[in-house]
């Protein structure tokens, strides 16, 4: 069963800090998205890696950095939060082309981590 | 890039009838279109998907058609149960054929309401 982890359910900050959002998946996959949900405006991608230490802007990425260091994690950088960053922050990897008996397009979404940025 | 619209924001269905969902997308290179359910408090949860190569796909209770000419797609949910209510999300990407990763571009989202 494919399992996707972030390090925090909830998470209060202050304006200007910086911010480090963690996430893990335990199934070796190639590809990990950051998205951010909001009310009425569906999930936006923010960065997306398909590789170790590769990185593509999404459609909002202004303001946020990220890294991926190792194959299994993918963190988002808030460099300097600000209130407009409060927000609800998804995750999601995918599997590696030519994986058989399934979609490699097939997204799988973390819990989730609601950031309030005060 | 791309844009998906969905409608409508809203549905509520008496419990026992169908609900259909409806999506455009803008970009014709789109080739990979999934829905996604998500309960209240909870990630959202692939339900179906569709490529550019499938006109209809069923799953149960659970379709979805696709009109590439038309650039839309469409969920249907027939013999409508409570457990059904949530919220759903079209969306639209590339999918590998574009030459690696793509990041999904969704719609707003429309939430289902299955009365008693």
């Amino acid at each position: 069963d494919v399992k996707v982890t972030q390090s925090s359910r909830y998470l209060v900050k202050r304006t200007g800090e910086k911010v480090f959002l963690e996430c893990v998946q335990d199934m070796d996959h190639e590809n990990m998205f950051w998205y951010r949900q909001d009310p009425g405006l569906g999930l936006r991608l923010i960065y997306f890696s398909y590789d170790v230490k590769m990185k593509e802007k999404g459609d909002i990425p202004e303001g946020y950095s990220v890294s991926r260091e190792k194959k299994e994690r993918f963190s988002l950088i808030l460099e300097s939060a600000s209130t407009n960053q409060t927000s609800m922050y998804l995750c999601a990897s995918s599997p590696p082309s030519g994986l058989a008996g399934g979609s490699t397009d097939t997204q799988y979404f973390g819990p989730g981590t609601r950031l309030t940025v005060l | 890039g791309e844009n998906v619209e969905q409608h409508p924001s809203t549905l509520s269905v008496q419990e026992g009838d169908s609900a259909v969902i409806k999506c455009t997308y803008s970009d014709s290179a789109s080739n990979y279109f999934p829905w996604y359910k998500q309960e209240l408090g909870k990630r959202p949860q692939l339900i179906i998907d569709i490529r550019s190569n499938v006109g209809e796909k069923k799953d149960q209770r659970i379709a979805v058609t696709l009109n590439k000419t038309a650039k839309h797609f469409s969920l249907h949910i027939t013999e409508t149960q409570p457990e059904d209510s949530a919220v759903y999300f079209c969306a639209a990407s590339l999918g590998y054929s574009g030459g690696g990763a793509d990041g999904l571009t969704f719609g707003k989202g429309t939430h289902l309401i299955i009365q008693p």
